[in-house]
């Protein structure tokens, strides 16, 4: 129940091209669903986040669709690019503070 | 704001031997979090605190692992004996209190320990 399931574990994407990872969770009391970015050698760094009360949030190239019925959540990297090359996570707070991590999803774009 | 600082960021020891990672997080901020990153097991907490409290350390191995919080500008994290398994990447990470309007986490650079 305190689960999040991320996927696919890894994607290769053409320069341009949409970069799409899921996940999904169990727990209805998880309150806000953030995705976290993450270069080798580096800490994890907030990216978007999104609460289940909106079913789409929207920065820049980056979307979070949110669909609190079927319990899943998705990135979308619109024109995606070769320094968007990372690892991404998903994550889910419970309500007392802590967040739960995906199993994190190795990106590259192909130039 | 300088952001989560840790020291080292990078440890060899031998095993065996006391590790001891170290955590300053961004000031004002009430969670600090512990993580540990491996290829196998991804993103694993460790340990929280709230308000340099303890509230969940179910995440802690086993006993070789003790975290402490003296006031809320530093936490350490120490394993003695270390092992060739706890070879990892440690993450410290802050964030400010539920009543705040984000809950987003500020991550430092890790510490990479490799445990010969």
């Amino acid at each position: 129940q305190q689960q999040v399931k991320q996927s696919p574990q890894s994607l290769i994407v053409q320069k341009g091209g949409i970069s799409i990872i899921n996940c999904a969770y169990e727990n209805t009391a998880f309150d806000y669903f953030p995705w976290y970015q993450q270069f080798p050698g580096k800490g994890p760094a907030l990216l978007i986040a999104i609460r289940p009360d909106v079913s789409e949030k929207k920065e820049g190239r980056f979307t979070i669709s949110f669909n609190k019925s079927a319990k899943q959540f998705s990135l979308h990297i619109m024109d995606s690019q070769p320094g968007d090359s990372a690892t991404y996570f998903c994550a889910a707070n419970n309500q007392g503070g802590k967040l739960i991590f995906g199993q994190g999803t190795e990106l590259s774009v192909k130039p | 704001d300088a952001g989560v600082i840790q020291s080292p960021r990078h440890e060899v020891t031998e095993m065996g031997q006391e590790v001891t990672l170290r955590c300053k997080p961004i000031s004002g901020h009430d969670y600090l979090f512990w993580y540990r990153q491996t290829m196998m097991r991804g993103l694993e907490l460790l340990i929280y605190f709230n308000n340099n409290v303890p509230i969940d350390d179910s995440g802690m191995p086993e006993d070789r692992f003790s975290a402490k919080m003296p006031n809320a500008s530093f936490s350490t994290l120490k394993i003695q004996p270390s092992e060739p398994r706890d070879s990892a990447v440690y993450f410290c990470a802050s964030s400010p209190s539920r009543n705040r309007i984000s809950y987003g986490y500020t991550f430092g650079s890790g510490t990479r320990l490799t445990v010969v």
